[in-house]
């Protein structure tokens, strides 16, 4: 199994919805988890972090679940420009990196 | 803002060839990590180092080695490349244990 675990989608939606991401991860000890986001063959982009419950950021929406060891990410009112791969991210001495969901926001 | 270069953007190499990749902070971040990320595997770390003259293996290290002679510097070394990395080489930094990882913008390494 592996550490972080992604559904890669991809996820067609159409401007203005509602869409949410989940992401399992294995280490329990875990105290810190990040969202970033990576557009087509550039560098991966901090989006949040996660180092409690949750956190909230304008349309975004992080939230921590350790009972059932996963994170989700919400997003409002989606954007044409918010489509990218968005990866999961479990912090720790090494990070250890989900392979992303994959975003398509249509008009 | 936080940066991280990596001086070579896209190489093409022979097979055989000794490779460097490049990569400075301006930052002063302890940690520095070398990852290469390939389609449908998402981003494995290859090395890190969380001090000058140390360095810890990630999860796939064979075929590269790496070198960190000074705090912002971190080289990724392919002695002998070969076609297998061919791949999309990512340099990172972070200060501290669970902190924010900041990436520069990757290196296109094709081996023929």
């Amino acid at each position: 199994r592996k550490e972080v675990e992604q559904d890669p989608g991809p996820f067609n939606v159409p401007e203005g919805a509602t869409v949410a991401f989940n992401c399992t991860y294995s280490n329990s000890a875990s105290q810190s988890f990040f969202w970033y986001r990576q557009d087509c063959r550039k560098e991966p982009k901090l989006l949040m972090s996660v180092y409690s419950s949750g956190n909230e950021d304008g349309r975004f929406t992080a939230q921590l679940n350790r009972a059932s060891q996963y994170i989700s990410l919400l997003i409002r009112d989606s954007k044409l420009s918010d489509s990218a791969t968005y990866l999961c991210v479990q912090g720790g001495n090494k990070l250890v990196f989900g392979a992303g969901t994959i975003l398509r926001v249509k008009s | 803002d936080v940066k991280v270069t990596q001086s070579s953007r896209y190489l093409v190499k022979r097979t055989g060839e000794k490779v460097f990749l490049e990569c400075v902070q301006d930052m002063d971040h302890e940690n520095m990590f070398w990852y290469r990320q390939d389609p449908g595997l998402g981003l494995r770390l290859i090395y890190f180092s969380y001090d000058v003259k140390m360095k810890e293996k990630g999860d796939i290290p064979e075929g590269y080695s790496v070198s960190r002679e000074k705090k912002e510097r971190f080289s990724l070394i392919l002695e002998s490349a070969s076609t297998n990395q061919t791949s999309m080489y990512l340099c990172a930094s972070s200060s501290g244990t669970g902190n924010t990882i900041y990436f520069g913008e990757g290196s296109w390494l094709t081996v023929v």
